[in-house]
């Protein structure tokens, strides 16, 4: 089993439609958790650190699950502009582990 | 520095040659990693480096692959007798102990011929 699993997609959706990712860890040991986005050819960039409590960031919101062992990024309203490969980051010990990628593609 | 810089941000070698990549991270970073990333696939984990040492050199691909890191600061990835199959873009990350994310370079973009 790898040690952080993400649906590869792709994603194909509207503008304006709301889009959730989901990303399972196998170390419950793991510590911190990020979602990162990449471009084609480009390098990955911090989208958002995840939090316990859940965070939000405008149209982004991220979720923690420790029991079930995953996270979770929704984006609200999609823009043309989310087209990207986003990939989530799993730090354990101090070890940081990115998941394959999910391919988001929004059209108009 | 501002950001993580690479260099070369392309290099093209022959066969069988050695070449290295250069990794310079964010001033007082002291976590470093090298991945690699083949076109259209995930992030392959080469090394990790804290500070000088190198916990886990797990991801290295073989042992023609090796990496240093120097005053805590600049990384250099080794590549020996380069393969066709090493052709891909190398990635660097730096942090600080992992808390706040990671900041990628730009890349290195490898190919042999």
């Amino acid at each position: 089993r790898k040690e952080v699993e993400q649906d590869p997609g792709p994603f194909n959706v509207p503008e304006g439609a709301t889009v959730a990712f989901n990303c399972t860890y196998s170390n419950s040991a793991s510590q911190s958790f990020f979602w990162y986005r990449q471009d084609c050819r480009k390098e990955p960039k911090l989208l958002m650190s995840v939090y316990s409590s859940g965070n939000e960031d405008g149209r982004f919101t991220a979720q923690l699950n420790r029991a079930s062992q995953y996270i979770s990024l929704l984006i609200r309203d999609s823009k043309l502009s989310d087209s990207a490969t986003y990939l989530c980051v799993v730090n354990s010990a101090s070890k940081i582990i990115f998941g394959s990628g999910t391919r988001l593609s929004i059209r108009p | 520095g501002a950001g993580v810089s690479q260099s070369p941000s392309n290099k093209v070698t022959e066969k069988g040659k050695d070449v290295e990549l250069r990794c310079d991270p964010i001033s007082g970073h002291t976590a470093l990693y090298w991945y690699r990333q083949s076109l259209g696939q995930g992030l392959e984990f080469l090394i990790y480096f804290q500070g000088n040492s190198a916990p886990d050199k797990s991801g290295l691909p073989s042992d023609r692959f090796s990496a240093e890191r120097t005053g805590g600061s600049v990384s250099t990835l080794t590549i020996q007798r380069t393969q066709q199959e090493d052709s891909a873009v190398y990635l660097c990350a730096s942090s600080d102990r992992g808390l706040y994310g990671y900041t990628f370079g730009s890349g290195t973009r490898l190919t042999v011929v």
